[in-house]
């Protein structure tokens, strides 16, 4: 079966500090990844999503990137966090081809 | 891109009792999913539902996908089952846009 794993699961960072945070998939080959936020535990807003090795694309202007290295692992950094990145961070997979989406467990972030 | 809009956006039960929980989508979608967010945060799939009914349990869905709605009910309600419960309808590229969620409130 197909498993994902976030880490860390909370995270304080001062402003300005960067920031690098690793979602991995096990069981499945080629999978659709993503990172969305959750801002005041309501609402996901997609912030990257990636269908290939080196293939980003993002949908929202913001302080962050994100990065595909291996088949099966999203990164998502920051060179200088902001107040305003403060949420909940959650990764997601699906199989190609409109197939549903499975969330990892999410990270915490607090900046300070 | 499409508009997605849940209602109600807070509903407080007696444990046992029913309710329906609604989304309205305002275009074609490829798809539509039902999550069930617990207190710890974790997004549970509750349904994976492009059309018709299925039921898990004391849960069914049910989408319309010609008239851009779909509906959660749920049964005998429990308090395991407060939390925040989000429709998300897939548009083009398996891009999840998602509604705004109903905070559901089991009280014993």
């Amino acid at each position: 079966s197909q498993t994902i794993h976030q880490w860390p699961a909370t995270l304080v960072q001062p402003v300005g500090s960067p920031l690098s945070l690793e979602c991995t998939v096990e069981g499945t080959s080629n999978p659709n990844l993503y990172w969305y936020r959750q801002a005041a535990g309501r609402g996901l807003q997609l912030l990257f999503y990636s269908v290939g090795i080196g293939q980003i694309s993002s949908e929202v202007p913001q302080n962050l990137s994100a990065s595909r290295p291996q088949d099966r692992q999203f990164i998502l950094s920051s060179k200088k966090l902001l107040l305003s990145d403060s949420g909940f961070y959650l990764c997601a997979w699906s199989r190609q081809g409109g197939q549903p989406q499975h969330f990892g467990d999410g990270t915490r972030l607090s900046i300070l | 891109g499409i508009q997605v809009e849940q209602s109600p956006p807070d509903l407080i039960l007696q444990e046992g009792a029913n309710s329906t929980l609604r989304c309205n989508f305002s275009d074609s979608v490829n798809n539509l999913q039902w999550f069930h967010q617990n207190p710890w945060g974790q997004l549970i799939n509750l349904f994976y539902i492009p059309s018709g009914t299925k039921q898990n349990g004391r849960l069914s869905a049910t989408t319309v996908a010609t008239e851009r709605y779909s509906l959660l009910y749920i049964s005998s309600s429990q308090t395991t089952d407060s939390g925040v419960y989000f429709c998300a309808a897939m548009e083009y590229g398996n891009k999840l846009v998602f509604g705004a969620g109903t905070i559901l409130r089991v009280k014993s």
